[in-house]
């Protein structure tokens, strides 16, 4: 297994355009996290999942977000009508549930919204 | 690589000395925290925990100490390497609340 893997490493895209990140979990690992990162701060928490069912969203996800993990392995953020303020590092982490809090992180996309 | 970080506050240790990086948390009712390093394009690692019945945990080089009375955590990182520069953050996490709750993060550079 070579740990949380996320596609793709980084985007650049148009204001108003819709963007999708992918996020593969490390295989047994039955919880993942969606996290987001901009300069300067440490990453903020915006939702997760236990297999297929998401159980929390910040309200820092806002309508033009959504979240899925339809068969409870990969997972996909989507940023329909993106803003300058998107612009940030999406992270995803995973872990396995009851046995560790300290989950494995990949390593990010980067987003860029011109 | 990119910076994660640009206005982060910093601390600069000689090679093979100690360093110290602290932390404050505002929840007295989280009961566990992390310590992470995030190096320049990655994501964070996890290095060490410790959960609130504990004071005090040590791990290979490195030493996490809580002070619940003034809600307080340090890492303690020994005989620094120049593979220990990157952005340290604490995080803590509430009993029965799945999110991790991130602190600013320091940077810390090794001078060799």
């Amino acid at each position: 297994d070579t740990g949380v893997s996320q596609d793709p490493r980084h985007k650049i895209t148009k204001r108003g355009q819709n963007v999708t990140f992918r996020c593969d979990p490390i295989s047994e690992h039955n919880r993942l996290y969606w996290y987001r990162q901009t300069l300067g701060q440490g990453p903020e928490f915006l939702t997760y999942f236990q297999n297929e069912a998401q159980l929390e969203k910040s309200r820092l996800l806002s309508d033009r977000f959504s979240a899925e993990r339809p068969k409870g392995s990969f997972s996909t953020l989507e940023i329909q009508r993106t803003e300058q303020g998107d612009s940030a590092m999406y992270l995803c982490a995973s872990s396995k549930y009851r046995e560790n809090y300290g989950y494995t992180f990949g390593s990010g996309t980067r987003l860029t919204v011109v | 690589g990119e910076s994660v970080g640009l206005h982060l506050p910093t601390l600069s240790v000689q090679e093979g000395d100690n360093s110290i990086i602290n932390c404050a948390y505002s929840n007295s009712a989280s009961d566990y925290f992390i310590w992470y390093k995030q190096e320049s394009g990655k994501g964070p690692q996890f290095i060490i925990d410790i959960r609130s019945n504990m004071d005090k945990r040590q791990g290979q080089r490195v030493t996490v100490l809580l002070n619940k009375t003034v809600k307080h955590l340090s890492l303690q990182i020994a005989a620094t390497q120049p593979g220990d520069s990157a952005v340290y953050f604490c995080a803590e996490n509430r009993g029965g609340d799945e999110k991790l709750t991130f602190g600013t993060g320091t940077r810390l550079t090794i001078i060799p």
